[in-house]
């Protein structure tokens, strides 16, 4: 089955610095790539995905990129702000699978 | 819309009591699943349905059980509870399966610690 590591587990910026987080996975026919964030004591929200047809996806200040040969993706948070800090969850799946998720990244954005 | 609903909020139990997380969505989705959260370990998918009467296992099955007898309910029973199941458990639904490009909607969670 599938398998996403995420890394890294912590990552501390300065507000106003970018923040990128990784992950890879072990099914090559996974096609769906979903970030999830979740603050404190609340429920997790997704805040972009991208499919595996696609190189790059940008929404504001995030971004997703996706290298499929080497079966990992990214995710980019550019001029970075205190609700920035949060828990970000990576997510991969193939069609008619459910997501399985990375272990999650804490990133703290002091000011 | 309420979205996806769970109750309780927080439970105690102890070793070997039973008990059933209720879960509920209103926005008439197939697909509903079930997660554990542990510190450092993310969610751990234990069991999902892709509809009324169809469920399948996750990543971490064992200790639990489902059934899907409506579209809109989707409860975990816990039978024999064991200290490691203590965690916090979110129930999440989407209209259609992750991997055709789907937003799952996840319900507040319920913290559970086994004494």
């Amino acid at each position: 089955g599938e398998n996403v590591e995420q890394h890294p587990s912590t990552l501390s910026v300065q507000e106003g610095d970018s923040a990128v987080i990784k992950c890879t996975y072990s099914d090559s026919a996974s096609n769906y790539f979903p970030w999830y964030k979740q603050e404190l004591g609340k429920r997790p929200q997704l805040i972009i995905d991208i499919r595996s047809n696609v190189g790059e996806k940008k929404d504001q200040r995030i971004a997703v990129t996706l290298n499929k040969t080497a079966k990992h993706f990214s995710l980019h948070i550019t001029e970075t702000q205190p609700e920035d800090s949060a828990v970000y969850f990576c997510a991969a799946s193939r069609a008619g699978t459910a997501l399985i998720f990375g272990k999650g990244t804490t990133l703290s954005v002091s000011s | 819309n309420a979205g996806v609903t769970q109750t309780p909020k927080f439970r105690i139990l102890k070793i070997g009591q039973s008990m059933t997380l209720q879960c509920t969505q209103d926005m008439n989705h197939n697909y509903m699943y079930w997660y554990r959260q542990d510190p450092g370990m993310g969610l751990k998918l234990i069991y999902y349905s892709v509809g009324a009467g169809i469920t399948d296992k996750g990543e971490v099955p064992n200790g639990y059980n489902v059934s899907r007898s409506t579209t809109e309910d989707f409860p975990l029973r816990l039978e024999l509870a064991a200290p490691s199941q203590t965690s916090v458990y979110f129930c999440a639904s989407s209209y259609r399966l992750a991997g055709e490009d789907n937003e799952q909607y996840f319900g507040p969670g319920t913290r559970l610690t086994v004494t």
